[in-house]
């Protein structure tokens, strides 16, 4: 069935230190991506999405690429913020799952000064 | 606007209680659905809608009731809370059936715990 599979966190950085947080998925045709933030004691925010195949998706200095070939959509940032301090979910929509998304089970990040 | 709210934003319950969560949507969309979230669970689907006037089982639906009211809003009701149940539950909006717009809107979550 359908799926995603996230890296296991925490994930603990220093200010300016380089981020990537790993994304793998399953699921039949070709499904929409997204990762989503969620701050503390807050609802998830979209933070970038990519709809097909080498789609790059940007937002705040996060990028993350659609790969079709290895069914992955890893998120990264060159220079990470104690204010990106949050957990993070990546998931997928579409195929057979109409309107409907799959979360992976979030990553914590941790940014210290 | 708005977005998409919730209420209450905490509450606590005896076991055996019940309660209904409410949810509104001011972006006009068609879908909407209920998630809980549990410590290394990720988001788990409850229930949806895919528009007005249907609703559907998620992963989770167990103890739980749905009602579409109208376009805008969507609850849940426990009917007989237990400690289980205990968890964050947020609410959310899309609008599928507009080209390659899956994603979905959250409100802030309810925060509830059963005792």
């Amino acid at each position: 069935g359908d799926s995603v599979t996230q890296m296991e966190g925490p994930v603990t950085l220093s200010e300016e230190a380089f981020l990537t947080i790993n994304c793998t998925y399953t699921a039949t045709g070709y499904p929409s991506l997204f990762w989503y933030v969620q701050y503390p004691g807050e609802g998830l925010q979209l933070l970038l999405k990519a709809t097909k195949a080498d789609d790059k998706g940007s937002n705040k200095g996060f990028e993350a690429t659609y790969r079709k070939e290895t069914t992955s959509f890893h998120l990264e940032k060159g220079s990470v913020q104690v204010s990106d301090s949050a957990v993070y979910f990546c998931a997928h929509a579409g195929g057979t799952s109409y309107g409907k998304l799959t979360f992976g089970q979030g990553t914590i990040l941790t940014v210290h000064p | 606007n708005a977005g998409v709210t919730q209420t209450p934003k905490f509450q606590v319950l005896k076991t055996g209680q019940s309660m209904t969560l409410q949810c509104a949507q001011d972006m006009n969309h068609n879908s909407m659905y209920w998630y809980r979230q549990d410590p290394g669970m990720g988001l788990r689907l409850i229930y949806y809608s895919a528009s007005e006037g249907t609703t559907d089982k998620g992963e989770v639906p167990n103890g739980y009731n749905v009602s579409r009211l109208n376009k805008r809003e969507f609850s849940l009701r426990l009917e007989s809370a237990a400690p289980s149940q205990t968890s964050v539950y947020f609410c959310a909006s899309s609008e599928p059936f507009r080209q390659n717009s899956y994603e979905q809107y959250f409100g802030p979550g309810t925060r509830l715990t059963v005792t």
